[in-house]
């Protein structure tokens, strides 16, 4: 089974901060997604990465950037931190093929004061 | 625009009683579809997906979802409800334009009263 592991359940940030949120997938996926979860939203697509250095904006890409240098990890990035990123923010991997699915991790808790 | 829709924000049920939770698509191609849940404090999980073929899908916990190509719908049922179903359940559709991605419903939650 696909592990997807997130760096931190939980982050406490100051407004301004520049965030690293790291993913790291152990099956060599090439479909990467970084969503955020807030509730009464659902689960919101920021970026997704389908290969190395290959990125795509995806519906609320605003104040968010991406890096993947090394196809099992994918990270996010907010280049300063305002009070409205805070939110649950999720990692998942695309298992292609005839066992087609989307591994979440655990999430990552980030609050920005 | 493709979208997907959970018209019920909140569905109470008691122990027992049976469940249906709604999803509705809009999407212009055979959409891959899948349900998952969400309970206090941990991540999601995969209760069932449909692809293609018989259009009554089993999956874990006891849940089944029925694709109607007419209504645009896959909801999900269970005969049964437990306590421990009290959760959130998300529905997705997968999009395909020029690569794949992940698209959601807002979500329901369900209580279960005893």
């Amino acid at each position: 089974d696909v592990k997807v592991t997130q760096s931190s359940r939980y982050l406490v940030k100051r407004t301004g901060e520049k965030v690293f949120l790291e993913c790291v997938q152990d099956m060599d996926h090439e479909n990467m997604f970084w969503y955020r979860q807030d509730p009464g939203l659902g689960l919101r697509l920021i970026y997704f990465s389908y290969d190395v250095k290959m990125k795509e904006k995806g519906d609320i890409p605003e104040g968010y950037s991406v890096s993947r240098e090394k196809k099992e990890r994918f990270s996010l990035i907010l280049e300063s931190a305002s009070t409205n990123q805070t939110s649950m923010y999720l990692c998942a991997s695309r298992t292609p093929g005839i066992q087609r699915g989307y591994t979440f991790g655990s999430g990552t808790r980030l609050t920005v004061v | 625009a493709q979208s997907v829709t959970q018209p019920d924000i909140h569905i109470t049920v008691s122990e027992g009683a049976s469940l249906e939770l709604r999803c509705n698509y809009s999407y212009g191609a055979t959409p891959y579809l899948f349900w998952y849940v969400q309970s206090p404090g941990q991540g999601l999980q995969l209760l069932l997906k449909y692809f293609s073929g018989d259009t009554l899908v089993q999956g874990i916990k006891g849940f089944e979802a029925e694709f109607k190509r007419s209504q645009s719908s896959f909801n999900l049922r269970k005969p049964s409800v437990h306590w421990s179903d009290a959760a959130e359940y998300f529905c997705a559709v997968e999009v395909r334009s020029n690569d794949y991605k992940l698209s959601f419903g807002a979500g329901t939650t369900v209580t279960v009263r005893a």
